[in-house]
């Protein structure tokens, strides 16, 4: 079973504008981590939000987390084309070792 | 460094054939992971490793085995191929830690079962 579910499934925006993705999960975490994924390609670490962390900013990344809330939320600043990707949230769980249980991903497209 | 590689990229299979998916990592991590991918759908674990010689079963075991003989190296297979084991697969890799750190993630393999 799918432990986050991402929202929007699918985001389209113009390049300069900023994206935000949010990500909801069920069961007491450990940390949260996002991931990038471009088109038939690996994935790629973005960002990782421990549970005693509410904000954490790199580069033109920032994340959220509301632990009360059960929710996570992404923020792509100043988005450009290249940024174009699927993009994942990922819980550990408490007591869950380091096991990554993912999101269905949003998918963001950003047009010149 | 080349991070985590995976071999081979592309495979097409017919069912009930058998198959070996290597991952490899050069960055000394101690556990790794065994994903697959399906359409519309985050990843799940198959199968993970916390040290050389051990081997675990994740959200999704059924059909699959794996080994980790040696440290850098984590064998996922597949004894009888079946169509609905048809998917994109990864591998990953991690430091040990307490409180987790991020993973490492291969190219992915994509494969076929007809």
């Amino acid at each position: 079973s799918q432990q986050g579910e991402e929202d929007p499934q699918a985001l389209s925006i113009q390049e300069g504008e900023n994206a935000t993705m949010n990500c909801s999960y069920k069961t007491s975490i450990n940390n949260l981590q996002w991931y990038r994924q471009n088109s038939g390609r690996g994935l790629v670490h973005l960002i990782l939000i421990r549970s005693n962390e509410r904000e954490k900013h790199s580069g033109r990344l920032r994340v959220t987390l509301d632990t009360s809330k059960k929710s996570s939320s992404l923020l792509i600043t100043a988005s450009r084309a290249a940024d174009t990707a699927s993009y994942f949230c990922a819980t550990v769980l408490t007591g869950g070792g380091n096991k990554l249980t993912f999101g269905t991903g949003t998918q963001l497209k950003v047009e010149l | 460094n080349a991070g985590v590689t995976q071999t081979p990229k592309f495979r097409v299979l017919k069912t009930g054939q058998s198959m070996t998916l290597l991952c490899a990592q050069d960055m000394n991590h101690e556990y790794m992971y065994w994903y697959r991918q399906d359409p519309g759908m985050g990843l799940r674990l198959i199968h993970y490793s916390v040290g050389e010689g051990t081997t675990a079963k994740g959200e999704v075991p059924d059909g699959y085995n794996v080994s980790r003989l040696k440290k850098q190296n984590f064998l996922l297979g597949l004894e009888s191929a079946a169509p609905s084991q048809t998917s994109v697969y990864f591998c990953a890799s991690s430091p040990r830690g307490r409180f987790g750190y991020e993973q490492y993630f291969g190219p992915g393999t994509r494969l076929t079962v007809t």
